[in-house]
């Protein structure tokens, strides 16, 4: 089963809001990834986790906050975001094995900041 | 720093035709190359992987080649549907980026009934 669940589908959060976005995978893979898509857009990284801890966060502003709680499960906390921030937001994990690993993606979920 | 081009940006064929997407990228200095499939508002479908040591890959009507030393990959589509429309990425992982994958920015591809 190669398949990454993301949830929720959708969201919709105003400015002074907290949320969490999930992201949970099956598969065994030790490396978990969060992106963030803008319309037309490829994904750019935001965090890796390998092996449940943070191993690369690209500069990405405190109101994200990123949670891998096991080795299957990778949360995104938001904090006081603003309406730039809304995007497709994609989570994917691979093997972290020798580099020559596949990614593979959830559905995303669309966040929409009021 | 690795950059990845993508050409075309957008392609429209009729359905029946084999099409070719280019992707051509800075550095040769590889793991591996993957082509991923995106639907609008979905996520990211990988459709082949090549390791730096392959020349080529196959998947169904999907063919996707690497000329490493040349920087290049083409994913060639045969018979194409219109089930085929999405745009298609192309990413590599690099022998020093760590886990991070340079994507180019896509083809648009739509297939005409």
């Amino acid at each position: 089963d190669t398949e990454v669940t993301q949830t929720p589908k959708h969201l919709v959060m105003g400015m002074t809001n907290k949320k969490s976005l999930k992201c949970e995978q099956h598969m065994g893979h030790r490396a978990m990834y969060w992106y963030k898509q803008k319309a037309k857009k490829p994904p750019e990284l935001m965090f890796v986790y390998s092996y449940e801890k943070l191993s690369i966060n690209e500069s990405v502003p405190s109101r994200f906050s990123p949670e891998c709680p096991n080795s299957s499960l990778l949360n995104l906390h938001l904090h006081a975001l603003q309406p730039e921030d809304s995007a497709l937001y994609l989570c994917a994990s691979s093997q972290d094995g020798p580099g020559w690993d596949e990614q593979y993606f959830g559905p995303g979920t669309r966040l929409t900041v009021t | 720093k690795q950059e990845v081009t993508q050409i075309p940006a957008a392609l429209s064929v009729p359905e029946g035709e084999n099409l070719v997407l280019n992707c051509s990228f800075t550095d040769s200095a590889i793991y591996n190359l993957q082509w991923f499939r995106q639907d609008p508002g979905k996520g990211l479908t990988s459709l082949l992987l090549i390791q730096s040591s392959q020349r080529e890959q196959t998947s169904g009507r999907l063919n996707a080649s690497l000329d490493k030393s040349s920087g290049r990959s083409t994913l060639y589509i045969a018979a194409s549907q219109p089930g085929d429309s999405a745009t298609y990425l192309c990413a590599v992982k690099g022998e020093t980026s760590g886990s991070r994958l340079t994507f180019g920015e896509g083809t648009q591809l739509t297939v005409n009934p």
